[in-house]
């Protein structure tokens, strides 16, 4: 298993531009997470989904847009990007329905996105 | 929403001593999960801990939900174990953790050969 992977590991935007971040899973989970990370901060979130076709906004949503088409893929979009936006950019997973266990919201993050915006 | 306040905000030490890192919670949970971020950034979950102890080899946690800590202990440091420690609980207070979770800053761990 690949696990959560994401696409792409780095970029670098001009003000205004727009661009998509691909978050996929290979574990079956229900749920789905975008976060974001600043420098000697933790992580805060941005929109999450708990199933195929919904998504809800978290702590941070502005500016941002998910969509969630396939259980296995989460997409997060910049429509206009602004400088406040350069961040490190994670996404996660949790709950397999069908191997519902105690620790089943244990949450398993990808390898994250360094994006710059100039 | 609720607040993390993790301790200390930095810690340095030698190869082979033992260290406690301490996650303080503002209010109830049913769930409160570790993670180590090494220094490439990679986060990795260590334990999955509502109340109660585990142990994985070297690293332990132990939960009081009752008294809202945590306490994550790390015994026979290596450079391996360096990097920022995180615990994060859920975000909304009545989630389970379906919502998502809200971390705290972290604890910055440098272990010296």
């Amino acid at each position: 298993n690949a696990g959560v992977t994401q696409t792409p590991k780095f970029r670098v935007l001009k003000t205004g531009q727009s661009m998509t971040l691909l978050c996929a899973q290979d574990m079956n989970h229900e749920y789905m997470y975008w976060y974001r990370q600043d420098p000697g901060m933790g992580l805060r979130l941005i929109h999450y989904s708990v199933g195929e076709g919904t998504t809800a906004k978290g702590e941070v949503p502005d500016g941002y847009n998910v969509s969630r088409l396939k259980k296995q893929n989460f997409l997060l979009g910049l429509e206009s990007a602004a400088p406040s936006q350069t961040s490190v950019y994670f996404c996660a997973s949790s709950y397999d329905e069908e191997w519902h266990t105690i620790n089943t919201d244990t949450q398993y993050f990808g390898p994250g996105t360094r994006l710059t915006v100039l | 929403g609720i607040q993390v306040e993790q301790s200390p905000p930095d810690l340095i030490l030698q190869e082979g001593a033992n260290s406690t890192l301490r996650c303080n919670f503002s209010d109830s949970v049913n769930n409160l999960q570790w993670f180590h971020q090494n220094p490439w950034g990679q986060l990795i979950n260590l334990f999955y801990i509502p109340s109660g102890t585990k142990q994985n080899g070297r690293l332990s946690a132990t939960t009081v939900a009752t008294e809202r800590y945590s306490l994550l202990y790390i015994s026979s440091s290596q450079t391996t174990d360096s990097g920022v420690y995180f615990c994060a609980v859920p975000l909304l207070y009545s989630g389970g953790g379906a919502d998502g979770l809200t971390f705290g800053k972290g604890t910055h761990l440098i272990i010296q050969p």
